[in-house]
């Protein structure tokens, strides 16, 4: 497996233009998560999906960024109008249902994006 | 709420030296404890999971639910032990990682 797949792995855009960050899960997992990773405040959980039905979006700082699961090989995360504080690296991770060795998250190489 | 301190941003010690990265967590039920490290501008991998209580690349990490710690801990640090660590928890039905801030750690030569 070729684990979680994030494209791309670099953004630089203007502020006010849209972007779309992808990812591609690994096979079988039931959950998909979108994290945000700045330097002042961490990793931050944007929202998460569970069988591709979103299920807490709490962490979505504004109406700006929207995300998608249209099935379960694929994900987006969109800003639009993107601004420069949007700049960070985006994550994307997957994990299995239930316990047990395979219990666990995995995650992508990032997408670090620069809204200049 | 769930919630993970870690309070040091930054932590240099020298090569040969014992190491400890210090995570504090506030959870009312039993959760469970990880240890993520992130190379340099890499993916975050996990190192440690406090069920399976066993050593990584030398790394240990006990759960102390009495004073609601899991420190990371390595006796002898190797520079390639530089990177940034994540202490992160998961419990309940919430199904999501909650993680601290992170402690970027340098092993100095």
């Amino acid at each position: 497996d070729a684990g979680v797949i994030q494209s791309p792995r670099h953004e630089v855009t203007e502020m006010g233009q849209e972007v779309t960050l992808r990812c591609k899960p690994i096979s079988g997992h039931d959950y998909l998560f979108w994290y945000r990773q700045t330097m002042m405040r961490g990793l931050e959980l944007l929202i998460y999906f569970n069988n591709n039905v979103p299920i807490d979006d709490s962490g979505m700082p504004e109406d700006r960024f929207s995300a998608k699961m249209p099935n379960a090989s694929f994900s987006t995360l969109k800003i639009q109008p993107s601004e420069p504080r949007d700049s960070a690296v985006y994550f994307c991770a997957s994990r299995p249902h239930g316990q047990g060795k395979s219990y666990g998250y995995t995650f992508g190489s990032g997408t670090r994006l620069t809204v200049v | 709420a769930q919630r993970v301190t870690q309070p040091e941003k930054l932590l240099s010690v020298f090569k040969g030296a014992p190491v400890e990265l210090k995570c504090n967590y506030s959870y009312s039920g039993s959760p469970e404890l990880f240890w993520y490290v992130q190379y340099s501008r890499q993916r975050l991998q996990l190192l440690l999971r406090h069920i399976s209580r066993e050593s990584i690349k030398g790394f240990t990490a006990d759960l102390n639910k009495g004073e609601t710690s899991f420190h990371l801990k390595k006796p002898f640090a190797q520079e390639e032990d530089s990177a940034m660590y994540y202490c992160a928890l998961t419990g309940g039905s919430a199904r999501q990682l909650t993680f601290g801030s992170g402690t970027q750690l340098t092993v100095l030569p």
